[in-house]
């Protein structure tokens, strides 16, 4: 399979753990996307990076996210102390230049009880 | 980015073309248009973008005014399969794609 990776694809957690989402990007992008999505609503741009570097985070990123890229290959999003508010989709996006298309992975469903 | 204004959903028989319409008016000249569909539990699909001139891929075509303020996405010959949640998204370069809530298009048999 050479797409976009996710994993795991579903997480159910208590309020207050840490959770740990991994993406593996289509090997020759070096743009990734994390985005999130409600029920009944589009995905939210959460935080992009170019290679290594996080070039741009939004303001939905609070300081219990974060994300790194450390070789610019597969990258990570931590939440920690979770909450409910966090149950949602989140998704992994990568392409291979600033205009082409966005291959999206399938996501990784977190639930938090 | 841009805003887009789609409607809300459409109904769309199967065999027929699907004109799925996005209003951006205010688009400005280095941004590009982007249409996106979601299939229930997936993560989204590109269908096809432009920039000026009109567009067509195997999955479908993409017809901009000639003064860029709207766009049609077309599915040619709808299928049950078609069904989906599609997004029209406009922006520049280099830039994340901002989603909005999207046409709910039914193929309906």
């Amino acid at each position: 399979d050479t797409g976009v990776s996710q994993n795991p694809r579903h997480k159910i957690t208590k309020r207050g753990q840490n959770v740990t989402f991994r993406c593996d990007p289509i090997s020759e992008h070096n743009r990734l996307y994390w985005y999130r999505q409600t029920l009944g609503q589009g995905p939210e741009f959460l935080t992009y990076f170019q290679n290594e570097a996080q070039l741009e985070k939004s303001r939905l990123l609070s300081d219990r996210f974060s994300a790194e890229r450390p070789k610019g290959s597969f990258s990570t999003l931590e939440i920690q102390r979770t909450e409910q508010g966090d149950s949602a989709m989140y998704l992994c996006a990568s392409r291979r230049d600033a205009t082409g298309e966005l291959f999206f992975g399938e996501g990784s469903r977190l639930t938090v009880l | 980015d841009a805003k887009t204004t789609q409607p809300t959903s459409m109904d769309c028989a199967e065999g027929r073309a699907a004109n799925l319409p996005c209003n951006h008016s205010t688009i400005s000249g280095n941004e590009y248009v982007y249409w996106y569909r979601q299939i229930h539990s997936q993560g989204p699909q590109y269908i096809i973008h432009g920039l000026k001139n009109n567009e067509t891929n195997e999955m479908a075509s993409l017809i901009i005014t000639e003064d860029r303020k709207s766009s049609t996405l077309i599915l040619p010959h709808a299928t049950l399969r078609d069904t989906a949640v599609y997004y029209c998204i406009s922006t520049g370069t280099a830039s994340k794609l901002t989603f909005g809530t999207g046409t709910r298009l039914q193929v309906t048999l």
